[in-house]
C-alpha cells in the first residue's frame, strides 16, 4: 500500500494563478483531511470530508475549496493565490469507529511546499 | 475554542539523556492527546496518544503523562538516540485536533 500521496510535491505560483493539489490514499477510509504547516504554528485544518461527496471547513478554509468525488481522493483547490497560501500543505486520513466517529489515528502524506510569489 | 501551548520551541539533549516536551491545553472537554513526530520531509507520523481517563502511557522509551487539573501533558523520551531527532507535536482534542507549534528536538552526538 502506499498510503496517502500528494501531488505535486513542489509548486511555485503567482499571485492570482490558480491551481488544484491532489490527495489520494489507498487504505479505504472515510475521513480526509487538508492542513497547512507553517513555521511556529503548528498545523492548521483548511477543510476536512467525512466521506465522499462531503465537505466541511476548519480552522483556516478562507481562499480554497475542496471536493470529494471519490472516496480515495480528496482535492484541494486555490483559485486566485496570494503569498499569504505559500506553506507546506498536508493531506490526512483516518478512518471510522462502528459507531461512525473518526478513529484517533490520521496518517499523513509527504506534504506539497508552495510559494507563491 | 481550543487552544493548545507547546513548549521548548527548540531542545537539545546529549545521546543517551532524557528529553521533556511540555504542552498546555485550554478545553477542559478535550479528552483526546496524541503526539506526532515529523522527519525532516515528511508528514507526521502518531508516536503515542493518551486518553483523558489515563494518566500516564508507555511505549519503550517513550511516555506521555496526563494532568487533567492543570491542564498540562507531557512527552518524555528516555535514552535518547539520534534517529529521535525530528519535530514533535502534541495535540488535544474535543471534537477536532488542535495543533502546537512543534519542538524541534537536536539529539548531539
Amino acid at each position: 500500500n502506499a498510503g496517502v500521496t500528494q501531488t505535486p510535491k513542489f509548486r511555485v505560483l503567482k499571485t492570482g494563478q490558480s491551481m488544484t493539489l491532489l490527495c489520494a490514499q489507498d487504505m479505504n477510509h472515510e475521513y480526509m483531511y487538508w492542513y497547512r504547516q507553517d513555521p511556529g504554528m503548528g498545523l492548521r485544518l483548511i477543510h476536512y470530508s467525512v466521506g465522499e461527496g462531503t465537505t466541511a471547513k476548519g480552522e483556516v478554509p478562507d481562499g480554497y475549496n475542496v471536493s470529494r468525488l471519490k472516496k480515495q481522493n480528496f482535492l484541494l483547490g486555490l483559485e486566485s493565490a496570494a503569498p499569504s497560501q505559500t506553506s507546506v500543505y498536508f493531506c490526512a486520513s483516518s478512518t471510522y469507529t462502528l459507531a461512525g466517529t473518526s478513529t484517533d489515528t490520521q496518517y499523513f502524506g509527504p506534504g506539497t511546499r508552495l510559494t507563491v510569489l | 475554542g481550543e487552544n493548545v501551548e507547546q513548549h521548548p520551541s527548540t531542545l537539545s539533549v546529549q545521546e543517551g539523556d532524557s528529553a521533556v516536551i511540555k504542552c498546555t491545553y485550554s478545553d477542559s472537554a478535550s479528552n483526546y492527546f496524541p503526539w506526532y513526530k515529523q522527519e525532516l520531509g515528511k508528514g507526521p507520523q502518531l508516536i503515542i496518544d493518551i486518553r483523558s481517563n489515563v494518566g500516564e502511557k508507555k511505549d519503550q522509551r517513550i511516555a506521555v503523562t496526563l494532568n487533567k487539573t492543570a491542564k498540562h501533558f507531557s512527552l518524555h523520551i528516555t535514552e535518547t538516540q539520534p534517529e529521535d531527532s525530528a519535530v514533535y507535536f502534541c495535540a488535544a482534542r474535543d471534537y477536532q485536533l488542535i495543533w502546537g507549534a512543534g519542538t524541534k528536538l537536536i539529539i548531539k552526538p
